[in-house]
């Protein structure tokens, strides 16, 4: 198995413009995850979906962040408009397991944002 | 709130010695614990899952052992070498979430 892919691997961006991050899970899990990973907060939970429906987007930070899993093999996150404090890693992660909690998981090899 | 510990924050040893990774967390009610390996630029890699019930998973040179009473868990390398070298963070679940620390980095020195 190819594992999670991300996409892209490194944006560079302006401030107030569009970002859209791409994840393709493993096949076959259940369970996708977006987290984002900085210096100062360490890794956050953004949101996570269960067979392609949004269960919890508590930790999603604005109304500017949204994502969307149209079907099992791929989903995105959307920034919009972007600031620079948006500046992180995004990875994604799958799992086979229906919760966040109870199964082992897969992290792509993260989207790395600068936001100018 | 669970409250994840890694203590210490880096750590370089020499090639081919033992050492032993800590993690401590604060709430008890956990349905496991997930160690990670990062390299730098890179994503997470899992690296062993301890179910709550267990007290301890091995795999090759790496042992993991869970303590929940006490909230803590261990990652025994043993033999260390220089592709060893990374950050090591450990996962604890509860509460429909993952809960990381923020990672001991570690360097082995040929």
């Amino acid at each position: 198995d190819a594992g999670v892919i991300q996409s892209p691997r490194h944006e560079v961006t302006e401030m107030g413009q569009e970002v859209t991050l791409r994840c393709k899970p493993i096949s076959g899990h259940n369970s996708l995850f977006w987290y984002r990973q900085t210096m100062m907060r360490g890794l956050e939970l953004l949101i996570y979906f269960n067979n392609n429906v949004p269960i919890d987007d508590s930790g999603m930070p604005e109304d500017r962040f949204s994502a969307k899993m149209p079907n099992a093999s791929f989903s995105t996150l959307k920034i919009q408009p972007s600031e620079p404090r948006d500046s992180a890693v995004y990875f994604c992660a799958s799992s086979q397991g229906l919760r966040v909690d109870t199964g082992e998981l897969f992290f792509g090899e993260g989207s790395r944002l600068t936001v100018l | 709130k669970q409250e994840v510990t890694q203590i210490p924050a880096a750590l370089s040893v020499p090639e081919g010695e033992n050492l032993v990774l800590n993690c401590s967390f604060t709430d008890s009610a956990i349905y496991n614990l997930q160690w990670f390996r990062q390299d730098p630029g890179k994503g997470l890699t899992s690296l062993l899952l301890i179910q709550s019930s267990q007290r301890e998973q091995t795999s090759g040179r790496l042992n993991a052992s869970l303590d929940k009473s006490s909230g803590r868990s261990t990652l025994y390398i043993a033999a260390s070498q220089p592709g060893d070298s990374a950050t090591y963070l450990c996962a604890v679940s509860g509460a429909n979430n993952l809960f990381f620390g923020t990672g001991t980095r570690l360097t082995v020195i040929p």
